[in-house]
């Protein structure tokens, strides 16, 4: 079975420091894993994806996220905060197929502090 | 291109009511998905249509909770009777499969709250 954690439910950084959201993953298969945002009443924006290319993946928004099979990994980062990057957000995974269900995270909730 | 679209954006409703919330998805769409999202919580499955067929129910409250998808459309799911559990939003989503494995978008969502 698939499944996804995310340590930190709550992050707080100060605008213009880095952003490390993490995830950690658990798959039987060789998986797909995403980032996921998603801001006040709004529904959920793909931020980036790992489809087994490359393992530094980069996103929209500055974003980036790196593929870690050793530690069973995805971490999301970014370099320098915005006040706009304040969001919710999800890690998930899902098998090679679009029948695959993609099981979400937690989530982690950002607060970029001025 | 538009995108997904669901309605109502609020609901309020008491126990034993019974609700429906309808989704269009972006056009082409063959996949539609259906998710509960409880405060504090990531989305969790409910159903996957394949055009108007069923992919995934598994996670499905059959006893209160229904779905259908005519012509592999528009897509409603209803909930008879609710339950204060039920407080969530419901969030519609819909893909391709051509544009890859997981890349879903999703609509704004419907705040239920049970009362």
């Amino acid at each position: 079975a698939q499944s996804v954690t995310q340590l930190g439910s709550h992050v707080s950084v100060s605008e213009g420091a880095l952003v490390l959201l993490r995830c950690n993953y658990s798959s039987s298969v060789p998986p797909y894993l995403f980032w996921y945002v998603q801001y006040p009443n709004q529904g959920l924006q793909l931020l980036l994806k790992y489809t087994s290319a490359a393992t530094l993946v980069k996103g929209i928004n500055g974003f980036e996220a790196e593929f870690k099979k050793s530690e069973t990994s995805f971490h999301l980062t970014k370099p320098s905060a915005h006040m706009s990057d304040a969001a919710e957000y999800f890690c998930a995974v899902s098998g090679e197929t679009s029948y695959d269900k993609v099981i979400f995270g937690p989530g982690t909730s950002l607060s970029v502090i001025p | 291109e538009a995108g997904v679209a669901q309605s109502p954006r609020y609901k309020i409703i008491e126990k034993r009511q019974s609700v429906a919330f309808w989704c269009n998805p972006i056009s082409g769409h063959a996949t539609l998905y259906w998710y509960q999202q409880i405060l504090g919580q990531g989305p969790k499955l409910l159903i996957q249509f394949q055009n108007n067929g069923v992919v995934d129910d598994s996670q499905l409250p059959k006893d209160r909770f229904s779905a259908e998808r005519l012509k592999g459309v528009d897509s409603t799911l209803k909930i008879q009777p609710a339950k204060l559990e039920d407080s969530a939003v419901y969030l519609c989503a819909s893909s391709s499969g051509l544009a890859g494995v997981g890349e879903q978008y999703f609509g704004p969502g419907t705040r239920l709250t049970v009362t």
